[in-house]
Formats: C-alpha cells, structure tokens, sequence
C-alpha cells in the first residue's frame, strides 16, 4: 500500500481484556517498529522486527506485551490483561534503507482506553 | 546510547514570525537525525532527513534545518510561520547498538502559531 495501515484506529476496552492491536507496512520495507505514546512519557520504543525475528524486544514494558510478525509483512501487537496505564497511542512504523525512501514511515496509530 | 534533548517544550510564535526550535544530540561516530510533526489526532509525518552531505537540509512545508556537528545540535527553522504550523515537532536520531537499531526521540516541542 501507499502507507503504513494501522487498526483499528481507536479501540476502548475493559480492565483486565487482551487486546490486539494490527499494522500493515509498506510493501518492500524491510523493518518494522513499534512505538507507544502517552502523556508525559514521550514516544517510547517497543520492538522492532528484521524479516520475522525481532533483535531488540528491550522496550516491552512487561511480560504482558508480546508482537509478532509474519510473512515478513504485518505484525500484531498483544496485550494481555490490560491495566489502565497501558492507555496510549500504539504507533507502528516501517523502515526502509533504500536511497530516497531511506527512513521511518508512521501509521496514524491506534488510541486504546481502558477502561 | 544516543539521546535526544528538544530545549523548549512549548513555543508561542505569532503568524508571519519566523520561529527556531531547538534539538541537541549526543555525539557519535555517525548520525542520522530526523524531525517529524505531529497534528493533532494524527501519526508522525516526516519533515526532513540528515543523512551526510550538506549541512543545511531543506525539508516540507519551508521548514529546514542544519547540522551542526561541533554543537552536536540539529534545530528546526521556518522563516515565516502559518497558523497551520500548529502542530507538535518532535527530532530523532537514528541509535545503532548492540546489533540493534532504532529511532531515539526528543520528549517534542508543541509550536503554536498565534494570528
């Protein structure tokens, strides 16, 4: 696609529910990166993904958090259990090293509530 | 590790004014620095790259900037700014460590253009 695609776009949930949050990278990109935003924290990285493995999970906050990658193209992020300060902006990106198209390109991101 | 220090968190400019926002980086071998806009409800939008080359790079929207490698500082500049400049600016530099490599943000800078 055109862009990076992120669903659902807004998503308010009940302590203590999973959740899945999805992200469609640009076509032909070769990383993939997520990040959480929240008042007063800034964007926080998560993980990235090379292909489908992921070299650098250092910024899962918890063992509640998990993303995975398949095809070497989408990738979900997983919250389990939800607590309320897990309410953020999901931001995915995709990265690519290519000449004019070197760098981040961002979704518009996903809002979750919990409530 | 790298990081990313944006001096102001808030600067009020009035229409027309020119307007300079401020990003300083920790110093490394090489540097990749980026800054993107936020609008309001939206993801992250890139508004220019320094990659090597010239030290002055001219981004979207009339907005550039230059790097400045004794100073270790990359600040934002627009000579004459709109209300449509609203928005929050956040600079970024490219961290590669441990095999691992990801943008580093600034905690931002919330522009507000005043008629």
């Amino acid at each position: 696609g055109a862009g990076v695609s992120q669903s659902p776009s807004n998503k308010v949930t009940e302590k203590g529910k999973d959740v899945e949050l999805r992200c469609d990278p640009i076509s032909g990109h070769t990383a993939l990166y997520w990040y959480r935003q929240s008042l007063g924290q800034g964007l926080e990285f998560l993980i990235y993904f090379q292909g489908n493995s992921a070299p650098d999970k250092s910024g899962l906050p918890s063992d509640r958090f998990s993303a995975e990658r398949t095809g070497g193209s989408v990738s979900t992020l997983t919250i389990q259990r939800t607590q309320q300060e897990d309410s953020a902006v999901y931001l995915c990106a995709s990265y690519s090293g290519r000449g004019d198209n070197y760098g981040y390109t961002f979704g518009s991101g996903t809002r979750l509530t919990v409530v | 590790a790298q990081s990313v220090t944006q001096l102001d968190s808030q600067v009020p400019v009035f229409e027309e004014a020119p307007v300079e926002l401020r990003c300083n980086y920790s110093s490394s071998v090489s540097v990749y620095l980026f800054w993107y806009v936020q609008y309001p409800n939206q993801g992250l939008q890139l508004l220019l790259k320094y990659l090597s080359g010239s030290t002055l790079v001219k981004g979207i929207n009339g907005f550039e900037a230059e790097f400045n490698k004794s100073q270790t500082s990359f600040h934002l500049r627009k000579p004459s700014v709109h209300i449509s400049d609203t928005a929050e600016y956040f600079c970024a530099v490219k961290q590669m460590r441990g095999g691992s490599e990801k943008l580093v943000f600034g905690k931002g800078t919330k522009l507000t253009v005043n008629p």
